[in-house]
């Protein structure tokens, strides 16, 4: 167990439809990543979080947002769905900003959405 | 950022070491090598991280040449639960995990 939370565990849903997917870091740490995985693409950096503020974007689609709230929880909203959407998805968090030295990025069990 | 290149695939049986080796030709002064592992429809954990020569913990070994163009991980003794996709990434951790790139990894099958 990484400490690391993800809700909610599978997601089915249709084209077009909106949905969350949320993330709770591990106790102290203050950055969170949220990352795609999808067979044929791999895994897929999209977004960094840090305290609140975001700090880095990867691949993410304008479909996609995210935010971190002040509790240090993070969501991941997911718009206008489309079948290539389907993917699982992980958050992962880390104690500090950059990940130098000791710090270690832990990944929560994902979220495995499937878009019909 | 620098390209890794590792093998899809690798299969070993129990008990014997298993050496997953990584190349990156166009690595960087401030790259650091960490590899991670990861299970079907887990999330990826952190096995081990290098910048130069050897580093050794719990779990594995990583071993990276003075060129550090490519890096070996070493898995002593496997066994049936060290089947799982390894990936190799190269980076500036100091600049943050959004630095590193995960690559389709190497997908490692051990048998009995």
């Amino acid at each position: 167990d990484s400490g690391v939370t993800q809700t909610p565990k599978h997601l089915i849903t249709a084209t077009g439809q909106r949905v969350t997917l949320r993330c709770s870091p591990r106790s102290g740490d203050l950055s969170v990543y949220w990352y795609q995985q999808s067979l044929d693409q791999g895994l897929q950096f999209l977004i960094h979080y840090y305290n609140g503020e975001e700090r880095a974007k990867g691949n993410i689609l304008e479909r996609f947002s995210a935010q971190q709230f002040p509790d240090l929880h993070s969501e991941l909203n997911l718009s206008s769905l489309e079948l290539g959407d389907s993917a699982l998805y992980f958050c992962a968090s880390s104690t500090s900003l950059i990940g130098g030295g000791t710090d270690t990025q832990y990944f929560g069990p994902g979220t495995r959405l499937t878009v019909l | 950022l620098a390209k890794t290149t590792q093998p899809i695939s690798m299969d070993s049986y129990e008990g014997q070491e298993v050496n997953i080796t990584c190349s990156h030709n166009n690595i960087a002064t401030n790259d650091y090598i960490t590899w991670y592992q990861q299970f079907p429809s887990q999330g990826p954990r952190f096995i081990i991280q290098g910048y130069k020569t050897k580093v050794t913990n719990e779990v594995a070994s990583l071993f990276i040449p003075a060129d550090r163009k490519s890096s070996t991980l070493s898995l002593p003794r496997v066994s049936l639960s060290d089947t799982a996709v390894y990936y190799c990434l190269v980076g500036d951790v100091n600049s943050g995990y959004s630095t590193l790139t995960f690559g389709k990894g190497t997908m490692l099958l051990v048998s009995p």
